[in-house]
């Protein structure tokens, strides 16, 4: 089962910041948290992952709570090629389980 | 880098025959794949964890010999869908992952129908 809880639905207006949070307050110390996105009828794309400092890449940026039960994804300019479905992941064991993800509408 | 390949992007059968899928890590070893089945407008749902050169493990509820794991490479691992039925259509995702990274990386799925 999933480890995570994540808002269902969230819409963000384009070049503007999209936040997405996600909970997982069952999280053990060296579980990492992943975040992967789905286009339409696509295989999820790898976004980011971490253990307790915040991440940054080229795509998003990571904020882990200093407890670690709970992130955010945060997408510093969202554009219409952004609009997907977020999950946030965290490992059991060697596995994914996914949740049910937040599906992001950017919006022109 | 890091680009998984699945092969056939779709495929339609008929009822009782079976289907083979390719998953293939084309530029990284790939000590462990995944294999997931993804039905309309839910998520994904892992099926079964392969680690090279060993038997797959399956999560509860998928029957092993229904779906047979092969992973015989490091860069590739099949997904055998024996005797299919209309309610095995579905889209189904293989992930790898290599024995240096944390992350898993998916294919770009595989929609079979069952006719």
């Amino acid at each position: 089962d999933a480890k995570t809880t994540q808002p269902t639905s969230m819409d963000c207006a384009e070049g503007r910041a999209a936040n997405l949070p996600c909970n997982h307050s069952t999280i053990s110390g060296n579980e990492y948290v992943y975040w992967y996105r789905q286009i339409h009828s696509q295989g999820p794309q790898y976004i980011i992952h971490g253990l307790k400092n915040n991440e940054t890449n080229e795509m998003a940026s990571l904020i882990i709570t200093e407890d670690r039960k709970s992130s955010t994804l945060i997408l510093p300019h969202a554009t219409l090629r952004d609009t997907a479905v977020y999950y946030c992941i965290v490992e059991f064991g060697n596995q994914f389980y996914f949740g049910t993800g937040t599906s992001l509408t950017v919006i022109p | 880098g890091a680009v998984v390949s699945q092969h056939p992007s779709r495929v339609i059968c008929k009822s009782g025959t079976s289907v083979k899928i390719e998953c293939r890590s084309l530029d990284f070893q790939a000590t462990t794949m995944f294999w997931y089945r993804q039905f309309p407008k839910q998520s994904l749902m892992l099926m079964a964890t392969s680690n090279e050169g060993s038997k797959a493990t399956y999560e509860q509820g998928v029957e092993k010999d229904k779906f047979l794991i092969n992973h015989a490479s490091l860069t590739l691992s099949t997904l055998t869908v024996t005797s299919a039925h209309p309610e095995d259509s579905s889209f189904y995702i293989c992930s790898a992952r290599s024995y240096d990274r944390y992350e898993q990386y998916f294919g770009p799925g595989t929609r079979l129908t069952v006719t």
